[in-house]
Formats: structure tokens, sequence, C-alpha cells
């Protein structure tokens, strides 16, 4: 059975850091592109980020650039998302998923781990 | 990139058909045959529903359906279903090398 398990999220002030962690089992792992997406509470989807099987191509939304960087180790079937300099926009649930398609398809979904951003 | 414009809300009765409409631009829906439709119920994740403007996934009822002409994108759900009451986002590739979602389209089901 495929499963993404998100974790990482919390409370951080604005302009601090978090790093989320997505866990994947049931599925060759490094044959996979993988994305993050996100929603703020009671708001739409937000692509956020992009990554291909290998970890050599990183694709990220305009308003992530330059403050969140994915990256993934294949050896360990785990996907992350660093967060820097957070803003209170950047408050929502964020999911991780897995791309049917790169940039195209997302077939399969974690729960979501939510981050909240206030002092 | 702006989202892809969706009605707010739409509705309709059981065993009806509706239509959930999707605008881009020349460079996202217009320029690509990477639309795709999610499913998303109340505090959960979303669902693939449609990939590549009217591929249905496995296990995907063939109640949905997805379509595309020029720049707008459009799901239709036939037979409708109390089950499908949830809300529904498109999303399309863009020359950016990027990914839109549109908005979310809110299905009430009478």
């Amino acid at each position: 059975e495929v499963q993404l398990l998100e974790s990482g999220g919390g409370l951080v002030q604005p302009g601090g850091s978090l790093r989320l962690s997505c866990a994947a089992s049931g599925f060759i792992f490094s044959n996979s592109g993988m994305s993050w997406v996100r929603q703020a509470p009671g708001k739409g989807l937000e692509w956020v980020s992009a990554i291909s099987g290998t970890g050599g191509s990183t694709y990220y939304a305009d308003p992530m650039k330059g403050r969140f960087a994915i990256s993934r180790d294949n050896s360990k079937n785990m996907l992350y998302l660093q967060m820097n300099s957070l803003r209170a926009e950047d408050t929502a649930i964020y999911y991780c998923a897995k791309d049917l398609k790169t940039i195209n398809a997302f077939d399969m979904w974690g729960q979501g781990t939510m981050v909240t951003v206030s002092s | 990139q702006s989202a892809l414009t969706q009605p707010a809300s739409v509705s309709g009765s059981p065993g009806q058909s509706i239509t959930i409409s999707c605008t881009g631009t020349s460079s996202d829906v217009g320029g690509y045959d990477f639309v795709s439709w999610y499913q998303q119920h109340p505090n959960k994740a979303p669902k693939l529903m449609i990939y590549d403007v009217n591929i249905r996934p496995s296990g995907v009822s063939n109640r949905f359906s997805g379509s595309k002409s020029g720049n707008t994108a459009s799901l239709t759900i036939s037979g409708l279903q109390a089950e499908d009451e949830a809300d529904y986002y498109c999303s399309s590739y863009t020359t950016s090398i990027t990914l839109v979602f549109g908005g979310g389209t809110k299905l009430t089901v009478l």
C-alpha cells in the first residue's frame, strides 16, 4: 500500500525556520518525482515545490523561491522541505504528494502537516 | 502566476449532470494538455480524478470525465450522487515550469 506520512509542522515565529519531512512507502521512491502542496485555512490548494526522482532537478513556485528548499534522501525514502524566513501567509497545511507525472498530476497524497506562523 | 478561474459553487440534484469550468491562459491550460482535476472532501487530502485533460486513474468512476477547449478545461460529473459533494480543484502545468491550481469549486448535491 502506498503511504506518505508528513511530520515536522508546528508553531513558528515570523522570520523563523522549519523543516518538514515526508516518509514514503509502498512504491519505488527513487522512480517518482515528489511535490509539496499547501492549503491555507479555508482556502484553496497552492503548489509549492517539486523534485525529480534522482533529486537532480528542483522546481519552485515564485513566492517560495529563495526561501524554501526541497530535497530527498532516496536511501531513506524521505522527502524534505526546508522553510526559511517564514511569514504569516505561509500558514497552511502542507501536503506531500507523489507525482504521477512531474509537475503535472499527483496520484497519492499524505494527510498533511500544519504549519502556523505567528508571534 | 495567477490562479486558474473556477466558479465558486455549483449544484445539482442526484442523477443529474454538472460541469465545472476552469479557465486559464495560453501559458497554462491552453498551451498544454496537462490539466488535472482533484476532489477534496472536508478535512481530507485531495484525490486525483482526472489527469492529462481526460484520463481517469484506475479506480475513479467513469461518471467523471474531462475535456478542454482553448484556454478552458471542464470536468463533468454525470449521474450525480450524494458522495460527489466535495470541493473540486483543477490544475495545469505552465510555461514557467510550475503548476497552478484553480481557486476551487464547491459542489452541492441537492
